[in-house]
């Protein structure tokens, strides 16, 4: 089946700096995206989402940026904390919004 | 409101036994799903029930098993019980509507010795 791939493993990044999680899916059919933090012990938590009729969208201190042409997404996170360290998975929502294909995962490590 | 709620946190059995993992979704929400989440796989999809009947399901052997009730809490089994079972299962709850994304609890820790 299709699947949701990340590019980097692990980013490591100091206390203030801009950080990008990128992520490439194959299904080009797909119209809705989400981004999840997972923290140690948590499940994953919701921080953005994007439909496939928008290339950016903005939250608070997250951007998600959508490239249709060439299947990728990225997260950016401005002024990264030690708070934000976590992993980062990327999902495509199934079309009756019940079900989600994840990536692998980034690791983000935020030194301070 | 409260978010989804799993139980038990942790949990730990020996080879051939079977497990019941259960999952409340947030008030109002009536699709659920099941994830099962390992090191070198990933997240990966179980299931997906709503009005009490399966309607999508992954790839995993038919030891795994779900049932809905009619509250919308969900219950997951697995009979049998392999090492490599040992996993986080995670359930996630839904609206089904546009741009509602399905929200997780935070998983109950499965241990197989």
């Amino acid at each position: 089946g299709e699947s949701v791939g990340l590019h980097l493993p692990t980013l490591s990044v100091q206390e203030g700096d801009n950080s990008i999680i990128n992520c490439a899916y194959s299904n080009s059919a797909s119209d809705y995206f989400i981004w999840y933090k997972q923290e140690s012990g948590k499940g994953p938590q919701f921080i953005i989402d994007i439909r496939s009729n928008m290339d950016k969208r903005q939250g608070q201190r997250v951007t998600v940026l959508l490239n249709k042409t060439v299947k990728h997404l990225s997260l950016q996170i401005a002024a990264t904390q030690p708070g934000d360290s976590a992993v980062y998975f990327c999902a495509e929502v199934n079309s009756g919004y019940s079900t989600l294909t994840f990536g692998k995962g980034t690791m983000l490590l935020v030194s301070p | 409101k409260a978010g989804v709620t799993q139980t038990p946190r942790y949990l730990i059995k020996t080879r051939g036994q079977q497990v019941t993992l259960s999952c409340s979704p947030i008030s109002g929400h009536r699709s659920v799903s099941w994830y099962q989440q390992t090191p070198g796989q990933g997240l990966q999809f179980l299931f997906e029930y709503f009005s009490e009947t399966q309607r999508n399901k992954g790839n995993f052997p038919g030891r795994f098993s779900g049932r809905q009730f009619s509250n919308s809490r969900s219950e997951m089994n697995v009979s049998t019980l392999e090492l490599g079972d040992s996993a986080l299962y995670l359930c996630a709850s839904s609206l089904l509507t546009e741009n509602s994304p399905l929200h997780f609890g935070n998983g109950t820790r499965l241990t197989v010795t």
